[in-house]
């Protein structure tokens, strides 16, 4: 089955305990995305990759790092996660170009005290 | 600069049709998708425009002029289960795509 996956689906930990999110896709596609949802923002994007080991900054890309050795993996990382990132995290792929399809994985409920 | 408007909030009865309009404004523009979100769900895809007109898959039906920078999505004959929320997402230039607040569908019965 196609699918983006991602863990762990729900987290609660500490102020300034790093964290890694894992998310992986089955689909072969290039490009992967991450983001953000809260209440009244909508969707805003941390981090895309166009290709494996070519990755960018979104719209709110601060207190996030990733990196795309391979190209099914894409995992988010929180070196010193802080209460403002307490927020539902999305990791997406597809085929780069327009108009294709972003699966989005289940989603990732993150709470920092 | 960017910025996306759509309402946030529309309710309508069972059976009944609603339309749910998007106006955006990006940096380059190669099309407008649509995505629903179910709460506690991830965004699914609907439908994508890239030239102006109608496009319709089954009950929904997307619309897009890019002279305008508008577009809207149709839902007819809707159902309990359409109630979710609703993203329009314009595909900027560099394959971005943007995605606002949403749209929240109620549909009553």
């Amino acid at each position: 089955e196609a699918q983006v996956t991602q863990n762990p689906r729900y987290l609660i930990t500490v102020t300034g305990k790093k964290l890694t999110v894992t998310c992986s896709q089955n689909m072969n596609h290039e490009y992967m995305s991450w983001y953000r949802q809260d209440p009244g923002l909508g969707l805003r994007q941390i981090y895309y990759s166009m290709n494996v080991e070519v990755t960018d900054k979104g719209d709110v890309p601060e207190g996030y790092k990733v990196s795309r050795k391979e190209k099914r993996n894409f995992p988010l990382i929180l070196e010193s996660p802080s209460p403002n990132q307490t927020s539902l995290y999305f990791c997406a792929s597809s085929r780069p170009g327009t108009g294709n399809e972003q699966f989005f994985g289940p989603g990732t409920r993150l709470t920092v005290l | 600069g960017q910025s996306l408007e759509q309402p946030s909030e529309v309710t309508a009865v069972e059976g009944a049709i609603v339309q749910i309009n998007c106006t955006y404004q990006t940096s380059g523009f190669y099309g407008l998708s649509w995505y629903q979100q179910h709460d506690g769900g991830a965004p699914t895809f609907l439908s994508y425009n890239a030239l102006d007109g109608l496009e319709e898959t089954g009950r929904f039906s997307s619309f897009l002029s890019r002279s305008d920078s508008y577009g809207y999505l149709l839902l007819q004959e809707l159902q309990m289960k359409d109630s979710a929320s609703y993203f329009c997402a314009p595909m900027d230039s560099s394959y971005k795509l943007i995605f606002g607040s949403g749209t929240r569908l109620l549909v009553r019965p």
